[in-house]
């Protein structure tokens, strides 16, 4: 089964502009998390989205936002990036059964750079 | 142990040697335990979790132990391998809206000597 994948894996944007970062769950997860990982603030969670609806939301302001299409595949958008939002985003999914303790699985990364 | 700040605290251990990885949590109301292993350029991988109702739990070469009297969690690695370095790092998960909204600690760097 493949696993999490990320696209694209590295980016660099300048400040003012804004991204999108895709996240393809493994096949039958319709759980996907997202999160934002800093040398200075750890892994922090973004958001949490099953079956198209958020189900779960961290402490992030509102230029980070997200989307989960019927296929389970899921979106980040950050708007008006910041050089602070350079980061590693990660996305996870687990499930089937949208159980809370299923056990997630983590794609490899996006890492954005913000100039 | 785990602590704040850009550096991660690190633990140097001998191949063979059992580690132990510490972890202090800071919400009483967590119930939901989960160690992860990151290594390099890639992304977290589940190890074990605990749920709150028990003190122990125990995989392959690998014990979970949850001290909820003083809200502390440990990671114990019997035979550390080569393979084990990586960074580690506990999550405190809060049930919420049918599922659980994690909080990250900052990693300890586990180093294994051949």
């Amino acid at each position: 089964k493949a696993g999490v994948t990320q696209t694209p894996r590295y980016l660099i944007k300048t400040r003012g502009q804004q991204v999108t970062l895709s996240c393809s769950p493994i096949s039958g997860h319709r759980s996907v998390s997202w999160y934002q990982q800093t040398p200075g603030q750890g892994l922090q969670f973004l958001f949490e989205y099953f079956s198209e609806t958020q189900r779960n939301k961290g402490n992030f302001p509102g230029r980070f936002s997200g989307r989960q299409f019927s296929n389970s595949r899921s979106e980040m958008n950050v708007s008006t990036l910041e050089l602070g939002d350079s980061a590693l985003y990660l996305c996870a999914s687990s499930g089937g059964t949208g159980g809370s303790t299923d056990t997630q699985y983590f794609g490899p990364g996006t890492r954005l750079t913000v100039l | 142990g785990e602590s704040v700040g850009l550096h991660l605290p690190t633990l140097s251990v001998q191949e063979g040697d059992n580690s132990i990885i510490n972890c202090a949590y800071s919400n009483s109301a967590s119930d939901y335990f989960i160690w992860y292993k990151q290594e390099s350029g890639k992304g977290p991988q589940f190890i074990i979790d605990i749920r709150s109702n028990m003190d122990k739990r125990q995989g392959q070469r690998v014990t979970v132990l949850l001290n909820k009297t003083v809200k502390h969690l440990s990671l114990q690695i019997a035979a550390t391998q080569p393979g084990d370095s990586a960074v580690y790092f506990c999550a405190e998960n809060i049930g919420a809206g049918g599922s659980y909204i994690p909080t990250f600690g900052r990693g300890t760097s586990l180093i294994v000597h051949p």
